[in-house]
């Protein structure tokens, strides 16, 4: 049962174009959703948030929207640059019991070509 | 500040053998979680520890295990290892004040079971 879900494992934009990073989830008691930067030999790392609560959410180049009805997320990175080039990875939380349980998707590979 | 270590980062094991992997998290942070990573499974937690005690658990087998000490150094150990325990293991701490998912990896520790 995967209550976190990105459906494209990859995606590749040109530098200075939008990235557009898509997750939808099932569990419609997740409080908070994140998203997580990942490059290769390295841990993740925390890019931006959202809380249920709230339906956009801006960080710099990183925008992260939340559609409640569709049970839908979306990463908008723009301009994207090649560093942005790494593992996305959408993520979700319930609950103040459940501070580290992270429900992960699988991950989307994003390729800024120069 | 220094980041969260993990040690070792690399390790090879047969089957049948166990593993202790060690964490120090951020200083401050009381809380340690712990996550596996593989190609078909993406990032799977397996448990969190605050203040020596287990407090949320994930859906694997009871090979797996781990303990918090007083300094919140953590390790987890997995028993009568299976080439399917090969993964990326993943440590995260958070100052667990406020539930918002953010949490700081380190860089993990791969295990290669032959």
């Amino acid at each position: 049962d995967q209550q976190v879900k990105q459906n494209s494992p990859s995606l590749s934009v040109q530098e200075g174009r939008i990235s557009i990073l898509n997750c939808d989830y099932t569990n419609s008691m997740f409080d908070y959703f994140l998203w997580y930067k990942k490059y290769p030999a390295e841990g993740p790392t925390f890019l931006i948030s959202i809380s249920s609560i709230k339906d956009k959410n801006e960080d710099g180049r990183f925008t992260v929207f939340l559609n409640k009805s569709a049970k839908h997320l979306s990463l908008h990175i723009v301009p994207s640059q090649p560093g942005d080039s790494a593992v996305y990875f959408c993520a979700a939380i319930t609950g103040s019991s459940n501070t580290g349980k992270l429900i992960f998707g699988q991950g989307t590979t994003l390729q800024v070509k120069p | 500040k220094a980041g969260v270590t993990q040690t070792p980062r690399y390790l090879i094991k047969t089957r049948g053998q166990q593993v202790t992997l060690s964490c120090s998290p951020i200083s401050g942070h009381r809380s340690v979680s712990w996550y596996q990573q593989t190609p078909g499974q993406g990032l799977q937690f397996l448990f969190e520890y605050f203040s020596e005690t287990q407090r949320n658990k994930g859906n694997f087998p009871g090979r797996f295990s781990g303990r918090q000490f007083s300094n919140s150094r953590s390790e987890m150990n997995v028993s009568t290892l299976e080439l399917g325990d090969s993964a990326l293991y993943l440590c995260a701490s958070s100052p667990r004040t406020v539930n918002t998912g953010e949490l700081f990896f380190g860089e993990g520790s791969r295990l290669t079971v032959l």
